[in-house]
């Protein structure tokens, strides 16, 4: 089985700042895939980011970008020009080749006007 | 936005009765999970399926059996509901069709149901 830890609990930041969310993760497969989910207040959960193992380039959308590093088997999330609505709970999650996903414990993300 | 629903999205139950969630897709996916999340664990998976009728237990199935009788729905029962099952239930589907490709790697979620065993 894999395990994913997300260490910080709860983190802040200001509005237009830079934020950094870790996640590590354990496993011996080389093939699989990463996410970071986003849940807001309305308790949906959307998908901000997603990482293929087998790519070095390290994925972004918009404002949300990845640190993926393999051998340290770590999966950064940074979120710049924070936004209220980036106020949320994060999920870093793994998928592995027999189709289970993993996530961690999440972290609880406020952003301050 | 993937279709699936989850029924009721709210329950109130009393200890000891039975209870029944449903997960209801559109979108032909092959996987079906149900998790629960409480807070300090995150999400942990109760059962999974893979296909109709094909389903296997995750890490916290004990007390929680499901069934899948067609593609599109996926049925969790808490035979006799306990207090330690009062959380929030997620369904999430999946399309991932192997190795190599992106295509439909992401898990998409219901809405949830919050389900308290008083």
């Amino acid at each position: 089985a894999q395990t994913v830890t997300q260490s910080q609990p709860e983190m802040s930041v200001q509005e237009a700042e830079t934020v950094t969310l870790s996640c590590t993760y354990d496993t011996s497969e080389n093939n699989y895939y990463l996410f970071w989910y986003k849940q807001p207040p309305s308790r949906q959960m959307i998908l901000v980011i997603r990482q293929e193992a087998y790519k070095q380039q390290n994925a972004t959308e918009n404002r949300f970008s990845v640190n993926f590093q393999k051998a340290a088997k770590s999966f950064s999330l940074k979120i710049s020009d924070s936004q209220l609505g980036d106020t949320a709970m994060y999920f870093c999650a793994f998928l592995d080749t027999g189709n289970q996903f993993y996530f961690g414990t999440g972290t609880s993300l406020t952003v301050i006007p | 936005d993937a279709g699936i629903t989850q029924s009721p999205r709210h329950k109130v139950t009393e200890t000891g009765t039975p209870v029944t969630l449903r997960c209801h897709q559109t979108e032909n996916h092959r996987y079906m999970y149900w998790y629960r999340q409480d807070p300090g664990h995150g999400l942990r998976l109760i059962h999974y399926s893979y296909g109709v009728k094909d389903t296997d237990k995750g890490e916290v199935s004990d007390g929680y059996s499901v069934s899948r009788s067609k593609t599109e729905d996926f049925l969790l029962t808490l035979e006799s509901a306990t207090s330690s099952q009062t959380s929030v239930y997620f369904c999430a589907i999946s399309g991932f069709s192997g190795q190599g490709t992106t295509l439909n790697t992401e898990a998409f979620f219901g809405q949830g149901t919050r389900l308290t065993v008083v």
